[in-house]
């Protein structure tokens, strides 16, 4: 069964850190695009950060100027979110997510239960 | 940044109703556009990807149309598990963004 399951979620202070993680497994997880993307309390979804392709490009939304950081350890079919300088708003539910195996541009078709990270 | 807009943001509909949610674009994603289903305190949950194609194990009652800036998500005959919230996605470029949401109630 193909499943993602994050971990490292919790509360932090404003300009602390955490990091969370995600195990992949039911599926080649190297080859597969992998995002996050969060959810704040009564909000909406927003798409954070994704690392695609087989170079690994990573890219992230315009509004965390830096302060968060992707990557994979394919040995261990996890993914990672480093997540410095936390502010309040950062706080949410953050989901781990696989772009789809027919394309990573066509959608995202796997979710993991998501972590909460709370900030104040 | 690619912005979607989806309306209504709030629909009040009967078991049985058709409904259409539409997600314009601010710029043209050619097909690159998702339709997710969220119930809550449950994670969301891909229904349409590329803009018209059925996720597996999706029912058929759920179809996707539109290219360019215009998409639409229809439900052909509403169910009592479909009342949930809805959102579309582009994947057309980065920062990959979604639409502001679609909550389908119960009338």
């Amino acid at each position: 069964e193909v499943q993602l399951l994050e971990s490292g979620g919790g509360w932090a202070q404003p300009g602390g850190s955490l990091r969370l993680s995600c195990a992949a497994s039911g599926f080649t997880f190297s080859s597969a695009a992998m995002s996050w993307v969060r959810q704040a309390p009564g909000k909406g979804l927003e798409w954070v950060s994704g690392v695609f392709g087989s170079a690994g490009s990573t890219y992230y939304t315009d509004s965390l100027k830096g302060r968060f950081t992707i990557s994979r350890d394919n040995s261990k079919n996890t993914l990672y979110l480093q997540m410095n300088s936390l502010r309040v708003e950062d706080t949410a539910i953050y989901y781990c997510v696989r772009g789809h195996p027919l394309s990573s541009s066509f959608g995202m078709d796997v979710w993991g239960p998501g972590t909460t990270v709370t900030v104040s | 940044d690619i912005q979607l807009t989806q309306s209504p943001s709030f629909l009040s509909a009967s078991v049985g109703d058709r409904v259409t949610i539409t997600c314009r674009a601010s710029q043209g994603i050619t097909s690159y556009l998702a339709w997710y289903q969220q119930k809550p305190g449950k994670a969301p949950k891909l229904l349409i990807y590329a803009a018209s194609n059925l996720q597996s194990g999706v029912p058929s009652s759920f179809s996707g149309s539109g290219s360019g800036t215009e998409f639409t998500l229809t439900i052909s005959s509403l169910q009592p598990e479909d009342f949930a919230t809805f959102y579309c996605q582009q994947l057309n470029s980065f920062p990959l963004t979604f639409g502001g949401g679609t909550k389908v109630e119960i009338k």
